[in-house]
């Protein structure tokens, strides 16, 4: 079976732009979560949707959107790029968020430059 | 604020020794507990998971929570080369959202 996937792997943008980054989930899955991580840091959550539905929101500027779609898979949004978005950014799918047993899957990221 | 700490390393082990590797985490309603290997470059990538007080083990890894200390560790035994990366330690306490640490580094010198 695939795993997470995301694309493009890696994107080179200018301040001011707006970037689109997407992710479908393991087969199954229906949640998906996204994380920002800077070199030297944990992953930093974003966004997490559960059923076509927002769940839960880390503490991003409004500047960073998302949604899922039927498919169950995402997109991440992020208008008015700033230098400090340089980062990884990685989605990770699960299960079912609502079970304390639920695990989630990393996909490779995509790694986003702005200059 | 909800927070997970680790030592951010790196941690330096011979081959074949025992590495030792630590978490603390804020919230005393975390009920799920992970770490994650993660290379140089590429995604975290699950080792193992636990939610109960006690050792999890899982081949050469053995996970241990102590919640009324607020603690995880992971233990991996018989440390290899390949093991030299970032492990990355999460929570989970039942709401939408999973907190991860900084990460600690771990150098297995041949």
């Amino acid at each position: 079976d695939a795993g997470v996937t995301q694309s493009p792997t890696h994107l080179i943008k200018t301040r001011g732009q707006h970037v689109t980054l997407r992710c479908s989930p393991i087969s199954g899955h229906k949640s998906v979560s996204w994380y920002q991580q800077v070199l030297g840091q944990g992953p930093q959550f974003i966004f997490q949707y559960y059923e076509k539905e927002e769940r839960g929101r880390g503490n991003f500027p409004d500047r960073f959107s998302a949604r899922q779609f039927p498919n169950y898979s995402s997109e991440l949004n992020v208008n008015a790029l700033l230098l400090g978005d340089s980062a990884l950014y990685l989605c990770a799918s699960s299960l079912a968020p609502t079970s304390a047993g639920d695990t989630q899957y990393f996909g490779p990221g995509t790694r986003l430059t702005v200059l | 604020q909800k927070e997970v700490e680790q030592n951010s390393g790196p941690l330096s082990v011979p081959e074949g020794a025992i590495a030792s590797l630590n978490c603390t985490y804020s919230d005393r309603g975390s009920q799920s507990f992970f770490w994650y290997r993660q290379y140089s470059g590429k995604s975290p990538e699950l080792i193992m998971s636990i939610y109960s007080n006690g050792d999890k083990e899982d081949g050469r890894f053995t996970a241990q929570l102590n919640k009324a200390s607020q603690y995880v560790s992971l233990l991996i035994r018989d440390s290899q080369p390949s093991d030299s990366a970032t492990y990355l330690c999460a929570e989970r306490s039942g709401g939408f959202k999973t907190i991860f640490g900084a990460g600690t580094r771990l150098f297995v010198k041949a």
